[in-house]
């Protein structure tokens, strides 16, 4: 089966500064990947849609410059938290589709819980 | 309102007793998918329904889609500890099906031994 491989698994960081999130496809390439962030005893919620070789597109409420999208290649999509705050402390994970003949299958990365203290 | 929701938010059963988690959604449904994920960590996936009247099993656990009430239900048969966890259902609403899902807001599940 096709794997999403997210680095890092975990990581903490002081406010006021900015913290990268790698999303790879490891097996497949992937022209669209979405990246979720998950509140604690909350579901996941759709922030932004990373497409490759353009603008991400994200949904209503969530800051884009805040939460900065660059998908660069057909295997790797980064999300960088800039000046990060506490509230931005979370569990952020990403997806990528694999076309199958009559569907779509999503796969999921391991998550990044980021704590900023 | 919620685009995707499920019902109920928090279960808590006996463990040997048989539970339904239901997903009911606001638009049309082009694909649901099942996971299954303890908080903090990843999403481990049970189940892809794409067809109306689709059923699938896996072990102990069977879902269903029914396109008319736009709807899934997930049901576990003589839970076991091992089936706590967080139950989410990821909803298909586009008709390109790009793998963007939408999530309900997830069903905690606790099995009482």
């Amino acid at each position: 089966g096709a794997v999403v491989s997210q680095h890092p698994s975990r990581v903490i960081c002081k406010s006021g500064t900015s913290v990268k999130i790698e999303c790879r496809s490891l097996d497949f390439q992937a022209t669209t990947m979405f990246w979720y962030r998950q509140f604690p005893k909350k579901s996941l919620m759709l922030m932004a849609t990373s497409n490759e070789g353009s603008k991400a597109t994200y949904e209503q409420g969530v800051e884009k410059d805040k939460f900065l999208i660059n998908h660069a290649s057909l295997t790797l999509s980064t999300l960088t938290v800039t000046s990060a705050h506490p509230e931005d402390s979370s569990f952020y994970i990403c997806s990528a589709g694999v076309y199958r003949v009559f569907y779509t299958e999503a796969f999921f990365g391991q998550g990044t819980r980021l704590t900023v203290v | 309102s919620q685009e995707l929701e499920q019902s109920p938010q928090s279960l808590i059963v006996q463990e040997g007793k048989n539970l339904t988690i239901n997903c009911t959604s606001s638009k049309t449904l082009y694909g649901l998918y099942w996971y299954k994920q303890k908080y903090g960590e990843g999403l481990i996936f049970l189940m892809m329904l794409q067809k109306g009247g689709e059923e699938k099993s896996h072990e102990k656990i069977t879902a269903k889609l029914d396109e008319k009430k736009q709807q899934s239900s997930l049901h576990i048969t003589a839970s076991q500890p091992s089936h706590a966890g967080i139950y989410l259902c990821g909803a298909v609403h586009g008709s390109s099906n790009t793998g963007k899902l939408i999530f309900g807001q997830g069903t905690t599940l606790q099995v009482k031994p």
